[in-house]
């Protein structure tokens, strides 16, 4: 089945501190694949997301680029905040065509930055 | 505009009761997701629902069911319910019934199951 394997937490860095927390599939087929956040006291929310190879996915500072050949979805970021600290979920949507599939999510890496 | 909005956000229940929970996705928002989030994983995929129809279904036994009313709200339910149900549970809609589109979730239903 589908599988999404990201770094065990916690991550903890300075602030402006390059980011990157590795995540890798498993998947048949061609999957989209996301990052999601979760900050303290809200609930998940779409950070980015690439949905073919070579797409790259940015926002607020946050890169990934969708690597078929490595099968990797790798967030990066080149100054961290403190703002930034929250959990963060990679994760890949297996379109199968025949109807609507649901996420497949890896465990989450939780991001501590400090000032 | 309003968010996701679930309900109860915190519930008991003892072990082989039933449990319903609430969601009201988006305005304009015809799916709706349900996930369980166990403490310190990722959340699993439950259920979807289109146009109130099942349109996907993650590895979960028939104890939990769901469904979707004419406004698009969704109600989950588990019954007989063991310690291991003990989760968030989250909800989400989105406009797209494919797996490419973006989705927007509650803060979720904390069940704690004694």
């Amino acid at each position: 089945g589908d599988s999404v394997t990201q770094m065990e937490g916690p991550v903890t860095l300075s602030e402006e501190a390059f980011l990157t927390i590795n995540c890798t599939y498993t998947a048949t087929g061609y999957p989209s694949l996301f990052w999601y956040v979760q900050y303290p006291g809200e609930g998940l929310q779409l950070l980015l997301k690439a949905t073919k190879a070579d797409d790259k996915g940015s926002n607020k500072g946050f890169e990934a680029t969708y690597r078929k050949e490595t099968t990797s979805f790798h967030l990066e970021k080149g100054s961290v905040q403190v703002s930034d600290s929250a959990v963060y979920f990679c994760a890949l949507s297996a379109f199968s065509g025949g109807g609507a599939d649901g996420l497949t999510f890896g465990k989450g890496t939780h991001l501590i930055i400090q000032p | 505009d309003a968010g996701v909005t679930q309900s109860p956000t915190h519930l008991i229940k003892t072990r082989g009761q039933q449990v319903t929970l609430r969601c009201s996705p988006i305005s304009g928002h015809k799916s709706v997701s349900w996930y369980q989030q166990v403490l310190g994983q990722g959340p699993q995929f439950i259920f979807q629902y289109y146009e109130k129809e099942e349109r996907g279904r993650g590895n979960f036994p028939d104890r939990f069911s769901a469904r979707q009313f004419p406004n698009y709200s969704s109600e989950l339910n588990v019954n007989a319910l063991l310690l291991g149900d003990s989760a968030l549970y989250l909800c989400a809609s989105s406009l797209l019934n494919r797996g490419t589109g973006e989705l927007f979730f509650g803060e979720g239903s904390r069940l704690t199951v004694l």
